[in-house]
């Protein structure tokens, strides 16, 4: 198992709809997640971080993590096409480097 | 306030040739990070630097070797290149005290073919 998935997408979803952006870790002990956006041809750029149990809104984005399931999630409410990226999960186990999904695609039709 | 810097920022090499990534931040960040992105592959860590004086190896270390120059300057150098190295390289900086993280920051890339 992967330490880090995601699904690589596309995800195509309609301008004002909300995507869902979803990451598993493999490794219990991760105490921190990020969700980083990459624009074609640009660097990451972190947009959100969460460390504890349930949500974290931000503006239009809302991080969700359940560390008994092992998961955590991004929603991108009243998507735009300027939110069309490259979506990176990120887990910290602490100490080490942090660990990248493989990124899902999110393509948002005007 | 520049962040994470690297040169240079396109270069094209033949099989063979060696050549030097440079890296700097100016955001007093001890850990650095050397990543290669390839189309499908995600970030694939090369190697990192988690203070000044210590480097370690991640998940692609193979045909690299890379300096920490000092607090700020962390390089990555391809001895003898080749097509496989064809790559985006990021690096990137945080800081880092025990287990906790600060925001990782990445510098622009450097997009590398190796002929």
């Amino acid at each position: 198992q992967k330490e880090v998935e995601q699904n690589s997408g596309p995800l195509s979803v309609p301008e004002g709809a909300i995507a869902s952006l979803n990451c598993t870790y493999s490794d219990r002990v991760s105490q921190s997640f990020f969700w980083y956006r990459q624009y074609s041809g640009k660097s990451p750029e972190l947009i959100m971080s969460i460390y504890s149990n349930g949500d974290k809104e931000d503006g239009r984005f809302t991080a969700q993590l359940n560390k008994a399931s092992q998961y955590v999630s991004l929603l991108i409410r009243d998507s735009q096409p300027s939110d069309s990226a490259t979506y990176l999960c990120a887990v910290d186990r602490g100490n080490t480097p942090l660990v990248f999904g493989k990124g899902t695609r999110l393509s948002v039709i005007a | 306030n520049a962040g994470v810097t690297q040169t240079p920022k396109f270069q094209v090499l033949k099989t063979g040739q060696s050549m030097t990534l440079q890296c700097a931040q100016d955001m007093n960040h001890n850990s650095m990070y050397w990543y290669r992105q390839d189309p499908g592959m995600g970030l694939r860590l090369i190697y990192y630097s988690a203070s000044e004086g210590t480097t370690d190896k991640g998940e692609v270390p193979n045909g690299y070797n890379v300096s920490r120059l000092n607090k700020r300057e962390f390089s990555l150098r391809l001895e003898s290149a080749a097509p496989s190295q064809t790559s985006v390289y990021f690096c990137a900086s945080t800081r880092r005290e025990g287990f906790s993280t600060d925001t990782q920051y990445f510098g622009p890339g450097t997009r590398l073919t190796v002929l």
